[in-house]
């Protein structure tokens, strides 16, 4: 049963700390999309990587986001530095690139919580 | 821009009645639509998607949509609900134009009492 697998799963750390998230997309997926999940704002689209390509990062504070792909198995997203309003849950999720129509497939998240 | 609508926060149903989640949406472009499920502190899982064929989807765990686009909607049901079925969901739309930007409405919490 292919899935998405995100670490860590949880994470605590203090504001101006360096957060890295990592997530492992389906085997054979070729697009990779991050979102950010909060009570207030609900679910946003971070950025878009398509073979490994970054599209779209267009909802990312690029000031301190970036996302990265160093190669087809592993994504990463890292927040330096992070501050208290970056707590969140941090969703990975991949497909197969056919376009709008195609399935995303959610990784389990990892929550984020800035002291 | 395209945008979904999700009509009421929380719905509250008893087990083995009927389940009806509000969707509308808004596109300037022929829309795909997806419900997708999430269960406390897990990823989000699809239920179903519309891609312009069958404007009646049927999905996994008995749920259905039907896509209506004299009303915009795209409404979730099922006949009879389970207590598994307590969760959040949501209503999706996405672009047909190419790229996959999908767009959530704010969620729908689906409370089933015994």
């Amino acid at each position: 049963d292919a899935r998405v697998t995100q670490t860590p799963r949880h994470k605590v750390t203090e504001m101006g700390q360096e957060v890295t998230m990592r997530c492992q997309p389906i085997l054979g997926h070729n697009t990779v999309f991050w979102y950010r999940q909060t009570m207030m704002q609900g679910l946003e689209l971070l950025a878009y990587f398509r073979n490994r390509a970054p599209l779209d990062d267009s909802g990312m504070p690029k000031d301190r986001f970036s996302a990265e792909m160093p190669d087809a198995t592993l994504a990463t997203l890292k927040i330096q530095p992070s501050e208290p309003r970056d707590s969140a849950v941090y969703f990975c999720a991949s497909g197969q690139g056919q376009g709008a129509t195609d399935t995303q497939y959610f990784g389990p998240g990892t929550r984020l919580t800035v002291l | 821009a395209q945008s979904v609508t999700q009509l009421d926060s929380h719905v509250s149903v008893s087990e083995g009645t009927p389940v009806l989640l509000r969707c509308n949406y808004s596109s300037s472009y022929s829309p795909s639509l997806f419900w997708y499920v999430q269960h406390p502190n897990k990823g989000l899982q699809l239920l179903l998607k519309y891609t312009s064929a069958a404007t009646l989807v049927k999905g996994i765990n008995g749920f259905e949509a039907e896509f209506k686009k004299s009303e915009t909607s795209f409404h979730l049901t099922k006949p009879s609900a389970h207590m598994s079925d307590a969760a959040e969901y949501f209503c999706v739309v996405s672009d047909q134009r190419g790229f996959q930007k999908l767009v959530f409405g704010t969620g729908t919490r689906l409370l089933v009492s015994p």
